[in-house]
């Protein structure tokens, strides 16, 4: 699986557009890119996922660059609920275990 | 849809003695489930994948022996730290494969907090 280099953390005002950065430079053509959550205590939550064209839907939009070494969650109006640790994962869709990296903690502020 | 539950939400287990985890799949089929432990402030670490009907595929260092994974059905898998010591005091997530739909997507449990005193 390839690996992904996320910021530590990022904060964000309420109401305001979360941007959050996923760098997956070794990614290969087959490896979908995978975004999950984690609030505090709880169980990781599935946000979204794509392979290479950009994805939306009620939680957020996943903007992936043309080359696939990147991409970026996008979190269009950021709540007090939206706290938490995300997570970018690359990996196969079949078989595909998930190896956490370290995420990005965002924390958003009143 | 697509929810999964884990039964006990915390533990507290004296050391020596073993400690059963199960993970369920409520509304969909998963042929394979996760299991992942996070100590505090750290990231999941995968410790094994459980097939139904098969035996469960271990991480690197993590012993088969201490932590015994049973996946019987379609929709149940348990894990089970047997010998528990405070070291293992953790919180413990399960996942399950959806795959259908979703495009093979995981979904996890609420975690299980386990601490061996």
């Amino acid at each position: 699986d390839a690996k992904t280099t996320q910021p530590p953390s990022m904060d964000c005002a309420e109401g305001r557009a979360a941007n959050l950065p996923c760098n997956h430079s070794t990614i290969s053509g087959n490896e979908y890119v995978y975004w999950y959550r984690q609030i505090h205590s709880q169980g990781p939550q599935y946000i979204i996922h794509g392979l290479k064209n950009n994805e939306t839907n009620e939680m957020a939009s996943l903007i992936i660059t043309e080359d696939r070494k990147s991409s970026t969650l996008i979190l269009p109006h950021a709540t007090l609920r939206d706290t938490a640790v995300y997570y970018c994962i690359a990996t196969f869709r079949t078989g595909n275990q998930f190896y956490f990296g370290t995420g990005t903690s965002l924390t958003v502020i009143p | 849809g697509a929810v999964v539950s884990q039964h006990p939400s915390r533990v507290i287990c004296k050391s020596g003695t073993s400690v059963k985890i199960e993970c369920r799949s409520l509304d969909f089929q998963a042929t394979t489930m996760f299991w992942y432990r996070q100590f505090p402030k750290k990231s999941l670490m995968l410790m094994a994948t459980s097939n139904e009907g098969s035996k469960a595929t271990y991480e690197q260092g993590v012993e088969k022996d201490k932590f015994l994974i049973n996946h019987a059905s379609l929709t149940l898998s348990t894990l089970t730290v047997t010998s528990a010591h405070p070291e293992d005091s953790s919180f413990y997530i399960c996942s399950a494969r959806d795959g259908n739909g979703a495009g093979e997507t995981q979904y996890f449990g609420p975690g299980t907090r386990l601490l061996v005193l």
